[in-house]
Protein backbone atom coordinates (compact mmCIF):
# COMPACT_ATOMS: atom_id res chain seq x y z
CA UNK A 1 0.00 0.00 0.00
CA UNK A 2 1.00 3.58 -0.16
CA UNK A 3 3.36 5.04 2.59
CA UNK A 4 3.55 8.54 3.03
CA UNK A 5 6.50 10.10 5.02
CA UNK A 6 6.77 14.01 6.27
CA UNK A 7 9.33 15.97 7.67
CA UNK A 8 10.07 17.37 9.61
CA UNK A 9 8.16 16.31 12.77
CA UNK A 10 8.53 20.11 14.46
CA UNK A 11 9.38 23.32 12.76
CA UNK A 12 9.57 26.67 14.39
CA UNK A 13 9.76 30.06 12.48
CA UNK A 14 9.53 33.94 13.25
CA UNK A 15 6.95 35.80 12.08
CA UNK A 16 7.12 37.09 8.53
CA UNK A 17 9.30 33.98 7.73
CA UNK A 18 8.97 31.53 5.28
CA UNK A 19 8.31 27.26 6.17
CA UNK A 20 8.46 24.46 4.04
CA UNK A 21 7.01 21.11 5.04
CA UNK A 22 7.98 18.16 2.89
CA UNK A 23 6.93 14.92 1.97
CA UNK A 24 7.36 11.90 -0.17
CA UNK A 25 4.96 8.94 -1.00
CA UNK A 26 5.67 5.49 -2.24
CA UNK A 27 3.14 4.69 -4.90
CA UNK A 28 3.44 5.73 -8.59
CA UNK A 29 -0.04 5.42 -9.30
CA UNK A 30 -1.02 8.28 -6.48
CA UNK A 31 -2.37 11.35 -8.30
CA UNK A 32 -4.09 13.38 -5.32
CA UNK A 33 -1.89 15.26 -2.91
CA UNK A 34 -4.18 17.26 -0.41
CA UNK A 35 -2.73 19.54 2.44
CA UNK A 36 -4.83 19.79 5.78
CA UNK A 37 -3.98 22.14 8.63
CA UNK A 38 -5.11 20.37 12.35
CA UNK A 39 -5.97 23.34 15.16
CA UNK A 40 -5.76 21.98 18.80
CA UNK A 41 -9.46 19.70 19.55
CA UNK A 42 -10.76 20.40 15.86
CA UNK A 43 -11.13 18.48 12.48
CA UNK A 44 -8.30 18.38 9.81
CA UNK A 45 -9.42 21.67 7.20
CA UNK A 46 -8.44 21.21 4.09
CA UNK A 47 -6.05 24.10 3.37
CA UNK A 48 -4.50 23.32 -0.67
CA UNK A 49 -4.62 20.42 -2.73
CA UNK A 50 -2.50 19.25 -6.73
CA UNK A 51 -3.43 16.95 -8.88
CA UNK A 52 -0.68 14.56 -10.57
CA UNK A 53 -1.19 16.98 -13.70
CA UNK A 54 0.43 19.71 -12.29
CA UNK A 55 3.54 21.12 -11.11
CA UNK A 56 2.35 23.64 -8.80
CA UNK A 57 -0.44 25.33 -7.26
CA UNK A 58 -0.52 28.44 -5.36
CA UNK A 59 -3.63 30.63 -3.20
CA UNK A 60 -2.37 33.52 -1.19
CA UNK A 61 0.66 33.13 1.04
CA UNK A 62 0.75 29.06 0.28
CA UNK A 63 1.99 26.64 -2.15
CA UNK A 64 2.33 23.41 -2.76
CA UNK A 65 4.57 22.01 -5.44
CA UNK A 66 4.64 18.07 -6.64
CA UNK A 67 7.66 16.34 -8.72
CA UNK A 68 6.27 13.04 -9.34
CA UNK A 69 9.36 12.04 -10.69
CA UNK A 70 11.24 12.04 -6.80
CA UNK A 71 7.72 11.09 -5.70
CA UNK A 72 7.46 14.02 -3.40
CA UNK A 73 5.73 16.93 -2.74
CA UNK A 74 5.85 20.34 -0.71
CA UNK A 75 3.83 23.15 1.04
CA UNK A 76 5.54 26.27 1.41
CA UNK A 77 3.90 29.12 3.65
CA UNK A 78 5.29 32.82 2.79
CA UNK A 79 4.78 35.59 5.54
CA UNK A 80 3.80 33.65 8.10
CA UNK A 81 1.64 34.60 10.91
CA UNK A 82 0.86 33.33 14.78
CA UNK A 83 -2.40 32.19 13.38
CA UNK A 84 -0.59 30.01 10.98
CA UNK A 85 0.94 27.74 14.35
CA UNK A 86 -0.81 24.17 14.09
CA UNK A 87 -0.57 20.51 12.87
CA UNK A 88 0.23 20.18 8.79
CA UNK A 89 -0.79 16.83 7.76
CA UNK A 90 0.12 15.58 3.78
CA UNK A 91 -1.70 13.11 2.18
CA UNK A 92 -2.00 10.63 -1.08
CA UNK A 93 -4.17 8.79 -2.34
CA UNK A 94 -5.65 7.28 -6.02
CA UNK A 95 -8.69 9.34 -6.89
CA UNK A 96 -11.15 7.72 -9.39
CA UNK A 97 -14.62 8.65 -8.10
CA UNK A 98 -15.53 9.48 -4.44
CA UNK A 99 -14.57 6.07 -3.13
CA UNK A 100 -10.77 6.41 -2.65
CA UNK A 101 -8.63 6.51 0.90
CA UNK A 102 -6.08 8.96 2.05
CA UNK A 103 -2.97 8.12 3.32
CA UNK A 104 -1.75 10.66 5.57
CA UNK A 105 1.94 11.53 7.04
CA UNK A 106 2.92 11.68 10.53
CA UNK A 107 2.20 15.31 10.83
CA UNK A 108 4.44 18.44 11.73
CA UNK A 109 3.83 21.11 14.59
CA UNK A 110 4.07 24.48 12.71
CA UNK A 111 4.97 27.04 15.68
CA UNK A 112 5.58 30.83 14.42
CA UNK A 113 6.55 33.32 17.03
CA UNK A 114 5.61 36.77 16.83
CA UNK B 1 -19.53 25.13 0.91
CA UNK B 2 -18.32 21.46 1.74
CA UNK B 3 -19.71 22.06 5.18
CA UNK B 4 -18.99 18.78 7.61
CA UNK B 5 -20.63 18.22 11.33
CA UNK B 6 -20.40 15.85 14.04
CA UNK B 7 -22.42 15.04 17.36
CA UNK B 8 -21.50 15.19 20.24
CA UNK B 9 -18.61 17.48 19.95
CA UNK B 10 -17.76 15.42 22.76
CA UNK B 11 -19.13 12.60 24.89
CA UNK B 12 -18.04 10.74 28.33
CA UNK B 13 -19.88 7.10 28.94
CA UNK B 14 -19.01 4.72 31.45
CA UNK B 15 -17.34 1.35 30.74
CA UNK B 16 -19.37 -1.20 28.93
CA UNK B 17 -22.26 1.12 27.29
CA UNK B 18 -22.68 2.03 23.52
CA UNK B 19 -22.20 5.58 22.08
CA UNK B 20 -23.24 6.77 18.49
CA UNK B 21 -21.92 9.46 16.45
CA UNK B 22 -23.23 11.29 14.11
CA UNK B 23 -21.56 12.75 10.59
CA UNK B 24 -23.59 14.91 8.39
CA UNK B 25 -22.76 16.86 5.07
CA UNK B 26 -24.52 20.19 5.29
CA UNK B 27 -24.79 21.49 2.39
CA UNK B 28 -24.17 18.68 -0.44
CA UNK B 29 -24.87 15.15 -0.84
CA UNK B 30 -21.61 12.46 0.35
CA UNK B 31 -22.18 8.95 -1.46
CA UNK B 32 -18.91 7.78 0.73
CA UNK B 33 -17.85 9.22 4.33
CA UNK B 34 -14.91 7.82 5.97
CA UNK B 35 -14.42 7.67 9.72
CA UNK B 36 -11.10 8.29 11.39
CA UNK B 37 -9.64 7.32 14.94
CA UNK B 38 -6.73 10.52 15.92
CA UNK B 39 -4.48 9.39 19.42
CA UNK B 40 -2.98 12.27 20.90
CA UNK B 41 0.07 14.09 18.73
CA UNK B 42 -0.99 11.20 16.21
CA UNK B 43 -1.85 11.15 12.59
CA UNK B 44 -5.26 10.13 11.49
CA UNK B 45 -6.17 6.69 11.04
CA UNK B 46 -8.77 5.11 8.96
CA UNK B 47 -11.17 3.37 10.30
CA UNK B 48 -13.84 2.40 7.89
CA UNK B 49 -15.68 3.65 4.62
CA UNK B 50 -18.83 4.33 4.66
CA UNK B 51 -20.96 4.14 1.32
CA UNK B 52 -24.56 5.38 1.63
CA UNK B 53 -27.04 2.11 1.21
CA UNK B 54 -24.49 -0.44 1.58
CA UNK B 55 -22.05 -2.06 4.04
CA UNK B 56 -19.19 -0.04 5.41
CA UNK B 57 -15.47 -1.83 4.37
CA UNK B 58 -13.43 -1.91 7.35
CA UNK B 59 -9.81 -1.26 7.77
CA UNK B 60 -7.47 -4.48 8.70
CA UNK B 61 -7.60 -4.54 12.52
CA UNK B 62 -11.11 -2.60 13.14
CA UNK B 63 -13.43 -4.96 14.63
CA UNK B 64 -16.69 -3.81 12.59
CA UNK B 65 -18.89 -5.58 15.05
CA UNK B 66 -17.54 -3.26 17.86
CA UNK B 67 -17.49 -0.11 15.31
CA UNK B 68 -21.18 -0.22 13.72
CA UNK B 69 -21.25 2.24 10.65
CA UNK B 70 -24.63 3.48 9.36
CA UNK B 71 -24.89 5.47 5.69
CA UNK B 72 -28.61 5.65 5.41
CA UNK B 73 -28.92 8.80 3.69
CA UNK B 74 -26.43 11.07 1.17
CA UNK B 75 -25.89 13.19 4.27
CA UNK B 76 -26.01 11.71 7.10
CA UNK B 77 -23.73 8.71 8.30
CA UNK B 78 -23.50 7.15 12.03
CA UNK B 79 -20.85 5.62 14.44
CA UNK B 80 -21.68 3.53 17.44
CA UNK B 81 -18.81 1.97 19.59
CA UNK B 82 -20.85 -0.58 21.14
CA UNK B 83 -19.57 -1.85 24.43
CA UNK B 84 -17.16 0.39 25.28
CA UNK B 85 -13.39 0.36 27.03
CA UNK B 86 -11.16 2.80 28.48
CA UNK B 87 -8.92 2.02 25.43
CA UNK B 88 -11.27 3.17 23.58
CA UNK B 89 -11.14 6.88 24.54
CA UNK B 90 -10.31 8.85 21.33
CA UNK B 91 -10.56 11.40 18.88
CA UNK B 92 -12.96 10.10 16.23
CA UNK B 93 -13.33 11.89 12.83
CA UNK B 94 -15.20 11.88 10.15
CA UNK B 95 -15.27 13.33 6.17
CA UNK B 96 -17.31 13.25 3.29
CA UNK B 97 -16.45 13.09 -0.01
CA UNK B 98 -17.11 15.61 -2.53
CA UNK B 99 -15.45 16.03 -6.09
CA UNK B 100 -12.66 13.22 -5.26
CA UNK B 101 -11.87 15.72 -1.92
CA UNK B 102 -11.86 14.60 1.49
CA UNK B 103 -13.85 17.79 4.19
CA UNK B 104 -13.37 16.65 7.48
CA UNK B 105 -16.12 17.43 10.43
CA UNK B 106 -14.79 18.61 13.80
CA UNK B 107 -14.87 15.45 15.64
CA UNK B 108 -15.97 13.82 18.64
CA UNK B 109 -14.18 12.91 21.75
CA UNK B 110 -15.05 9.93 23.56
CA UNK B 111 -13.50 9.45 27.45
CA UNK B 112 -14.62 5.90 28.57
CA UNK B 113 -14.46 5.66 32.10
Amino acid sequence: GENVEQHPSTLSVQEGDSAVIKCTYSDSASNYFPWYKQELGKGPQLIIDIRSNVGEKKDQRIAVTLNKTAKHFSLHITETQPEDSAVYFCAASKSGGSNYKLTFGKGTLLTVNP
Amino acid sequence: GAVVSQHPSWVICKSGTSVKIECRSLDFQATTMFWYRQFPKQSLMLMATSNEGSKATYEQGVEKDKFLINHASLTLSTLTVTSAHPEDSSFYICSASRGGEQYFGPGTRLTVT
